[in-house]
């Protein structure tokens, strides 16, 4: 079975520009979280949605946004880019909110 | 607060000696405790869970984690580290708004 994929895996963008990044989880999952890794820390939580509805919301700023669509893939949105959102993305999906989560290699944005 | 904490930055063990990373948590119910393991410029891979039950969780690739309550620790183990071991690895758990929280990593380095 296909693991969870993020695409693009690489990404460069200048500052105040906007970002799409996409994540298909793993077959039968409904739940999807997003996560922001910066060098030299762990994951922090961006949002979770469930059955295409958000279940939580980490502290990021509104210009972080997602959503899920029916297939269960989501999207993670973030506008007006600062040089502080360069990071990895993790996306992790999940068959319930509280189960194991399974992480995809994550998309590697670079803001300039 | 609700917060898991990795004491330990950078370890280095050498290859065929024991290993133990330290993770400690602070929640007021049964929490919902992971281990994971990330490789350089890759996503996370799970190594074991615990959400109840017996508290020594057996994971892939020989490891082992001990949920001990009076502690508030969840350290994972393994017996005869391997060269392939050398990466970051990761504790989590859920806080109570349902959101994974992650220690901030210990590095290990394993010495031939």
């Amino acid at each position: 079975d296909a693991g969870v994929t993020q695409s693009p895996t690489h990404l460069i963008k200048t500052r105040g520009q906007h970002v799409t990044l996409r994540c298909s989880p793993i077959s039968g999952h409904k739940s999807v979280s997003w996560y922001q890794q910066v060098l030299g820390q762990g994951p922090q939580f961006i949002f979770q949605y469930y059955e295409k509805e958000e279940r939580g919301r980490g502290n990021f700023p509104d210009r972080f946004s997602a959503r899920q669509f029916p297939n269960y893939s989501s999207e993670l949105n973030v506008n007006a880019l600062l040089l502080g959102d360069s990071a990895l993305y993790l996306c992790a999906s999940s068959s319930d909110s509280f189960w194991g989560q399974y992480f995809g290699p994550g998309t590697r944005l670079t803001v300039t | 607060a609700q917060s898991v904490t990795q004491p330990d930055i950078h370890i280095t063990v050498s290859e065929g000696a024991s290993l133990e990373l330290r993770c400690n948590y602070s929640y007021g119910a049964t929490p919902y405790l992971f281990w994971y393991v990330q490789s350089p410029g890759q996503g996370l891979q799970l190594l074991l869970k615990y959400f109840s039950g017996d508290t020594l969780v057996q994971g892939i690739k020989g490891f082992e984690a001990e949920f001990k309550r009076s502690q508030s620790s969840f350290n994972l183990r393994k017996p005869s580290v391997h060269w392939s071991d050398a990466a970051e690895y990761f504790c989590a758990g859920y806080n109570q708004g349902g959101k994974l929280i992650f220690g901030q990593g210990t590095e290990l380095s394993v010495k031939p």
